[in-house]
C-alpha cells in the first residue's frame, strides 16, 4: 500500500521567515495531495490541494510544488505569522479497486516564535 | 449550516463492551471516511465510502465495522473494543469522491469535531 513519510516532524521559525515542509509517496499511482491544518484541539482543515497533472500551486503565502518523477512534494509557507502555528498533515491518495483511499503523513508541528 | 456531526463527542468504555458512533453530514456529500488520530501516527485511514452501498477498508480496519445505507450518515462500530482503540476518531466527507480523472474540484474533506474514545 502507500506510505507517506513528512519531515521534519517539529520545525521552529522566526516570525517572517519561510516555513518547508516536505513529503514522499511510495506508490507512483498516487495522483492527489491536499495538505491539512490541524490547531490545538481542532479538526484538520483542507490549506491547499495539488493533483498530478500540476507542478505548482500557490494561494497568497502558501505553495505547494510536486515532483512526480522523485515522488515528493513540498509546503512552502512565506512570511509565517504566529497564526501559522500549528500540526501541518500532507496526504496522498491512491485509487484502489473499490474507490480511493488516503494516506497521511505523520505530521509536522509548526512553531512561529514572534 | 453545512456541517460534519459525530456523537459522542467523548466516551469511556470497557473492553468488550459494543459501541457506534454516528457520524452524519447536511452537504450531499458522496465520499465519507473515518480516520483515528494517535501521537505520532498522525492520521490513519480506517474505512471509507465512496458512496451509498459502497464501503471499503483504509490502512487500519482491524475491529472496526462500518455500514453506508444513507447517504448522510456512515456510522463507526466497534464490535468488541479494546485498549488499543483508544484514540480520538474523525469523521469526514467530501462532495465528490476521488476518481481516476479528477476532473473539477470538490475533493476538500470536511471533518467533524472528533470523538475522544477511551477503553479500559
Amino acid at each position: 500500500g502507500e506510505n507517506v513519510e513528512q519531515h521534519p516532524s517539529t520545525l521552529s521559525v522566526q516570525e517572517g521567515d519561510s516555513a518547508v515542509i516536505k513529503c514522499t509517496y511510495s506508490d507512483s499511482a498516487s495522483n492527489y495531495f491536499p495538505w491539512y491544518k490541524q490547531e490545538l484541539g481542532k479538526r484538520p482543515q483542507l490549506i491547499i490541494d495539488i493533483r498530478s497533472n500540476v507542478g505548482e500551486k500557490k494561494d497568497q503565502r502558501i505553495a505547494v510544488t510536486l515532483n512526480k518523477t522523485a515522488k515528493h512534494f513540498s509546503l512552502h509557507i512565506t512570511e509565517t505569522q504566529p497564526e501559522d502555528s500549528a500540526v501541518y498533515f500532507c496526504a496522498a491518495s491512491i485509487k484502489e479497486a473499490a474507490g480511493n483511499k488516503l494516506t497521511f503523513g505523520g505530521g509536522t508541528r509548526v512553531l512561529v516564535k514572534p | 449550516e453545512a456541517q460534519v456531526t459525530q456523537n459522542p463527542r467523548y466516551l469511556i468504555t470497557v473492553t468488550g463492551k459494543k459501541l457506534t458512533v454516528t457520524c452524519s453530514q447536511n452537504m450531499n456529500h458522496e465520499y465519507m471516511s473515518w480516520y483515528r488520530q494517535d501521537p505520532g501516527l498522525g492520521l490513519r485511514q480506517i474505512y471509507y465510502s465512496m458512496n451509498v452501498e459502497v464501503t471499503d477498508k483504509g490502512d487500519v480496519p482491524e475491529g472496526y465495522k462500518v455500514s453506508r445505507k444513507e447517504k448522510r450518515n456512515f456510522p463507526l462500530i466497534l464490535e468488541s473494543p479494546s485498549p488499543n482503540q483508544t484514540s480520538l476518531y474523525f469523521c469526514a466527507s467530501s462532495l465528490r469522491a476521488m476518481t481516476g480523472g479528477m476532473r473539477g474540484g470538490g475533493y476538500e474533506q470536511y471533518f467533524g469535531p472528533g470523538t475522544r474514545l477511551t477503553v479500559t
